[in-house]
């Protein structure tokens, strides 16, 4: 039978579009975070990092934007593929070095 | 590239039974962790292990709970006796610094029946 879990907040998007995903972290003094993307039966797969000291940063198609003041991490995805299609994780860390995930995002690509 | 690998890929055990579960971490790296994600469910924090002892352990990893580092290659997770709630994928995990980007393995799917 299916187990019953969290339900996952889903984005729906076309191929080509730009994806904005959202996470709001709980510990005001985390100082590190991380986006992961997690495809089905796979473990966590890094995308991009941020540093408090830091507001945004970019990567290859990725940009992760960090606003301290309202403890909100976003990560954008330009020229969304469906490869991308993933549930997507983001990870902060404290004064201790274990990542404490969010909930996650199911984003899911359509032609 | 260098990559976390974990053995095996599925293990079905008995209620009660022990099981190993084993990962081989990034081979330079100096901090490894354990995570669990129960189906559909979010990735937990389990232990971090580093200078060969544990650093932060979760309530969830209680008495029944042991990590291991046999060898300079090996780190591994035990359950001594397995309860129907351990079912999970549980994830290995190496950094190579603190407060770095930490490398997952692709998981061990545990079913206990």
């Amino acid at each position: 039978g299916e187990s019953v879990g969290l339900h996952l907040p889903t984005l729906s998007v076309q191929e080509g579009d730009n994806s904005i995903i959202n996470c709001a972290y709980s510990n005001s003094a985390s100082d590190y975070f991380i986006w992961y993307k997690q495809e089905s039966g796979k473990g966590p797969q890094f995308i991009i990092d941020i540093r408090s000291n830091m507001d945004k940063r970019q990567g290859q198609r990725v940009t992760v934007l960090l606003n301290k003041t309202v403890k909100h991490l976003s990560l954008q995805i330009a020229a969304t593929q469906p490869g991308d299609s993933a549930v997507y994780f983001c990870a902060e860390t404290g004064n201790t070095d274990k990542l404490i995930f969010g909930t996650g995002t199911r984003l899911q690509v359509f032609p | 590239e260098p990559e976390v690998t974990q053995t095996p890929s599925h293990q079905v055990t008995q209620m009660g039974q022990e099981v190993i579960l084993r990962c081989v971490p990034i081979s330079n790296h100096l901090y490894f962790y354990w995570y669990r994600q129960i189906l559909g469910q979010k990735v937990e924090f389990l232990v971090s292990f580093y200078n060969n002892e544990i650093s932060e352990k979760s309530e969830i990893f209680d008495d029944q709970f042991s990590v291991e580092r046999p060898d300079g290659s090996n780190f591994t997770l035990k359950i001594r006796s397995t309860k129907l709630e351990d079912s999970a994928m549980y994830f290995c995990a190496s950094s190579g610094k603190v407060n770095t980007e930490a490398f997952f393995g692709q998981g061990t799917r545990l079913t206990v029946v």
